[in-house]
């Protein structure tokens, strides 16, 4: 079992282009998150989904989206990359909503020049 | 607004006992969870409370007050790969996540 798998590992990409990052888990579990993570802040949640077909906006939504078509795949994109959303990205999952344990995936380090 | 605070860093003794504390003002409270962050991996679950007081597992024990709005995490007999970052964070009412920056945990043999 994988449990949350993230594509790609790391990347540069030119400002102004389009990224979509990947998140996949194995687990069957209903609610699924994304977060960037910048040194010296907390994890800071940009969107979530508590079931397949729905999604929310967390604390900081703007510049990404985010689908969720079906209950393993949860991806978000960056449709115009700026130097700001350089990061490392998280995706993570738990069972359900609310006070759940969340399983992290490996993360995405985006470098946006 | 919502915020919780920990020690940016600490720095302990291989074999030794630290206690990172974290105190919390959020709108609602419905859990508390440490997570380990080691550096260039992802967080990873430890402990969770949601009543007041110790959860112990293993080397690892987690106290929680909810009327002081108060938690600590205490870390025993440290071992060199407890080098990490030690991540509070809190469930609000809303049961949205509210994080923590982080503790950096620097152990010296």
């Amino acid at each position: 079992i994988a449990g949350i798998t993230q594509a790609p590992t790391s990347q540069i990409l030119a400002a102004g282009r389009r990224m979509t990052l990947r998140c996949t888990q194995d687990m069957r579990h209903n609610a699924m998150y994304w977060y960037r993570q910048d040194l010296g802040l907390g994890l800071r949640l940009i969107h979530y989904s508590n079931t397949a077909g729905t999604t929310g906006k967390g604390e900081v939504p703007d510049g990404y989206s985010v689908s969720r078509a079906n209950t393993d795949d949860f991806p978000l994109t960056l449709a115009s990359a700026v130097p700001s959303q350089t990061s490392v990205y998280f995706c993570a999952s738990s069972e359900g909503q609310g006070a759940e344990t969340q399983y992290f995936g490996p993360g995405t380090r985006l470098l946006v020049l | 607004g919502q915020n919780i605070d920990q020690p940016t860093e600490m720095t302990a003794t291989e074999g030794a006992i630290v206690q990172i504390n974290c105190t919390y003002q959020t709108s609602g409270f419905n859990g508390l969870f440490w997570y380990q962050q080691h550096a260039g991996e992802a967080p990873t679950f430890l402990s969770y409370n949601v009543l007041d007081g110790l959860e112990e597992k293993g080397r690892f024990s987690s106290f929680l007050s909810r009327s002081k709005g108060y938690s600590y995490l205490l870390l025993k007999e440290l071992q060199m790969k407890d080098s990490a970052s030690y991540l509070c964070t809190v469930t609000d009412s809303n049961y949205q996540l509210i994080w923590g920056a982080g503790t950096k945990l620097i152990i010296k043999p």
